[in-house]
C-alpha cells in the first residue's frame, strides 16, 4: 500500500508570492490534516479536510487554506508568503471515521521564502 | 487547553544502554497517546499508540511505552538503544473522539547515540 505522497519536496519563493502544497493520503484515507513545523514553533495543527469539507481548523490566519477533492486528495495554499512562513510542511492521513484511528504521515515540502 | 510536554530537549546516551523519553499530557479525558520519530528532514513516523486497554504497549524496532494515568504520563522506553535511534522523538495527544485527526504534539526530544 502507498503511504502518503506530498509535493513537491524542496520549494522556494519569494516573499509576497503564493504557494500550493499538494498531499495524496493513502488510499482509503478520507482525512487529511495539515502541520507546520519550525524550529521555533515545533509542530503545529493547520487544518482537516476530511470528505472534502474542513473539519478542524488551527490557529493560523487566513492567508492559510487548504481544499480537499472528491478523491481525498488534498492542496494547502499560502498566499502573501511571508518569511516566517518557512517550514516543513507535513500531511497526515488517517481513515478519518471510526474508532482508534492513527495518522500517518508524508516526507514533507520544504518550503523556503527569501 | 490540551497539551503535551517533553520535558527534555536533548538526551545522549551510549550504544546497548536502556533509554526512557519523557512525556506528560494534560486533557481533560484521557486521550489518545502516540510516539512518532523523526530523521533529519524527513516525516514523522509512528512508533506506538495508545488508545486504552493495556497500558504497557509494543511498538516498532523495539520501543515500549507506558501509559500512567495517576502521573498523567506516557514515557517511551528502550532496553538496549542502537546507533540508528539517533533521530528526534515526538509524543502527540489527541481527544478520544475516535479518530486522531488533530494532534498536539510536544517539543520533541533529540536523542544522540555514542559509540
Amino acid at each position: 500500500k502507498a503511504g502518503v505522497t506530498q509535493t513537491p519536496r524542496y520549494l522556494i519563493k519569494t516573499r509576497g508570492q503564493q504557494v500550493t502544497l499538494s498531499c495524496s493520503p493513502i488510499s482509503g484515507h478520507r482525512s487529511v490534516s495539515w502541520y507546520q513545523q519550525t524550529p521555533g514553533q515545533g509542530l503545529q495543527f493547520l487544518f482537516e479536510y476530511f470528505s472534502e469539507t474542513q473539519r478542524n481548523k488551527g490557529n493560523f490566519p487566513g492567508r492559510f487554506s487548504g481544499r480537499q477533492f472528491s478523491n481525498s486528495r488534498s492542496e494547502m495554499n499560502v498566499s502573501t508568503l511571508e518569511l516566517g512562513d518557512s517550514a516543513l510542511y507535513l500531511c497526515a492521513s488517517s481513515p478519518g471515521g471510526g474508532m482508534n484511528t492513527e495518522a500517518f504521515f508524508g516526507q514533507g515540502t520544504r518550503l523556503t521564502v527569501v | 487547553a490540551q497539551s503535551v510536554t517533553q520535558p527534555d530537549i536533548h538526551i545522549t546516551v551510549s550504544e546497548g544502554a536502556s533509554l526512557e523519553l519523557r512525556c506528560n499530557y494534560s486533557y481533560g479525558a484521557t486521550p489518545y497517546l502516540f510516539w512518532y520519530v523523526q530523521s533529519p528532514g524527513q516525516g514523522l513516523q509512528l512508533l506506538l499508540k495508545y488508545f486504552s486497554g493495556d497500558t504497557l504497549v509494543q511498538g516498532i524496532k523495539g520501543f515500549e511505552a507506558e501509559f500512567k494515568r495517576s502521573q498523567s504520563s506516557f514515557n517511551l522506553r528502550k532496553p538496549s538503544v542502537h546507533w540508528s535511534d539517533a533521530a528526534e522523538y515526538f509524543c502527540a495527544g489527541a481527544r478520544n473522539t475516535g479518530t486522531a485527526s488533530k494532534l498536539t504534539f510536544g517539543t520533541g526530544t533529540r536523542l544522540q547515540v555514542t559509540l
